[in-house]
């Protein structure tokens, strides 16, 4: 158990819907990332933030977005959903900066039909 | 651009045989290089890592080799048990400013060890 959690673990969605998926970092960590994996595209990192501020961009869609709360958990917001976005999205959290080590949470898996 | 190649991408290897999957990236800023292993409906957990500044880590059974000027990274699994069964992702992080820190992954490695 890496201490990340992630809720739902399971989501089933039609197409054109909105979801919330959250993420709750190991404690003492600053920093969360979220990922997609899909079979095509492998481990995809979308985007960071860092006490609550967004560092990093990766190849997130428009349709997607994130923030980070006060409290540090984290929500990844996915609407217009596609049948191309159906994947597994993990949540990964690290200390802060310096500190390098990830660590994922058992993820979410999203089913758009 | 960022670009982390893998190979193999299976991997079949009796019980107490050794293991090696190779991967190699094209940012030479990376200067963090993670291995992950990821069971069946599980996340990936990071099993050993490998810093710029060091060309060799060992952890028990698990090693993993780094040659900067080749771009190239290894993980290494001796005495395989048919627990280590799982796909393993390598991955590379540059570290920017600002503390960007993102993860260029591998494709995966899917690693059977048969009894």
């Amino acid at each position: 158990d890496s201490g990340v959690t992630q809720t739902p673990k399971h989501l089933i969605t039609a197409t054109g819907q909105r979801v919330t998926l959250r993420c709750s970092p190991r404690s003492g960590d600053l920093s969360v990332y979220w990922y997609q994996q899909s079979l095509d595209q492998g481990l995809q990192f979308l985007i960071q933030y860092y006490n609550g501020e967004e560092r990093a961009k990766g190849n997130i869609l428009e349709r997607f977005s994130a923030q980070q709360f006060p409290d540090l958990h984290s929500e990844l917001n996915l609407s217009s959903l596609e049948l191309g976005d159906s994947a597994l999205y993990f949540c990964a959290s690290s200390v802060g900066t310096t500190q390098r080590e990830q660590y994922f949470g058992p993820g979410t898996r999203l089913t758009v039909t | 651009g960022e670009n982390v190649e893998q190979h193999p991408s299976t991997l079949s290897v009796q019980e107490g045989d050794s293991a090696v999957i190779k991967c190699t990236y094209s940012d030479s800023a990376s200067n963090y290089f993670p291995w992950y292993k990821q069971e069946l409906g599980k996340g990936p957990q990071l099993i050993i890592d490998i810093r710029s500044n060091v060309g060799e880590k060992k952890d028990q059974r698990i090693a993993v080799t780094l040659n900067k000027t080749a771009k190239h990274f290894s993980l290494h699994i001796t005495e395989t048990q048919p627990e280590d069964s799982a796909v393993y992702f390598c991955a590379a992080s540059p570290l920017l400013s600002g503390g960007y820190n993102k993860l260029i992954f591998g494709a995966g490695t899917r690693l059977a060890v048969h009894p």
